[in-house]
């Protein structure tokens, strides 16, 4: 059974860069499905960023396209989220999850990680 | 852009109620590319419904999904305990690639 949990710091200072990382256990990364990243603010509703599949291919929600990188790091059977340029619009809750592409839904989250921008 | 838009807002009911939860989309959305999700506070969404009727793995069987095109629905046949929660439909192919609806509360009356 797959499971997903992401770690990273929980209070980011505006203009600086989130890091979010999603460690996966109970299956290979570099198998067929894809990963992504959907983020929540504080009482409101989801918000996809982008996904990633284990060759480095990407895409991003094109709101957010030129602030956002995703990489992934198959060895480590982890991937990774980046936002550059923070403001207090961008906190909230970040889960990533597996994507089953075809029908392209995501069947696994990770609990989720609040990351607050603030000074 | 795709947007979804979930009616009604809230939804207030008894357990043991039939529940009627509706998905439209402002354009087409193929029939495979829509599904439904479950969150309760402070909990990451649960995956219910894929591919607009089948259920995941370990929903039961009072969950059902329906609907074509650009309108959606979600069914829950007699309301336990357990299902007072928030509901997301999203879907996939437009632009952005997914996009999620605002959700809907069900709630004890």
């Amino acid at each position: 059974q797959v499971q997903l949990q992401e770690s990273g710091p929980g209070l980011v200072k505006p203009s600086e860069t989130l890091s979010v990382t999603c460690a996966v256990s109970g299956y290979f990364i570099d198998h067929t499905y894809y990963w992504g990243w959907i983020r929540q603010p504080p009482g409101k509703g989801l918000e996809y960023i982008g996904n990633i599949y284990h060759t480095g291919s990407t895409s991003y929600n094109a709101s957010l396209k030129s602030r956002v990188t995703i990489s992934v790091d198959p060895p480590k059977n982890q991937f990774s989220l980046s936002l550059s340029s923070v403001t207090a619009a961008d906190t909230a809750v970040y889960y990533c999850a597996r994507l089953i592409p075809g029908p392209y839904y995501f069947d696994s989250w990770g609990q989720g990680i609040l990351v607050t921008v603030s000074s | 852009e795709i947007v979804l838009t979930q009616s009604p807002g809230t939804l207030s009911l008894s357990p043991g109620d039939r529940a009627t939860l509706s998905c439209r989309a402002s354009q087409s959305v193929g029939s495979s590319h829509l599904a439904w999700y479950q969150q309760k506070p402070g909990q990451a969404p649960r995956l219910l419904i894929f591919g607009t009727s089948s259920r995941a793995t370990g929903i039961p069987d009072r969950f059902s999904g329906s609907g074509s095109g650009t309108d959606f629905t979600l069914t829950i046949t007699r309301l336990e305990p357990e299902d007072f929660a928030v509901y997301y439909c999203q879907q996939y192919g437009g632009i952005p690639l997914f996009t999620f609806g605002p959700g809907t509360k069900v709630d004890i009356k």
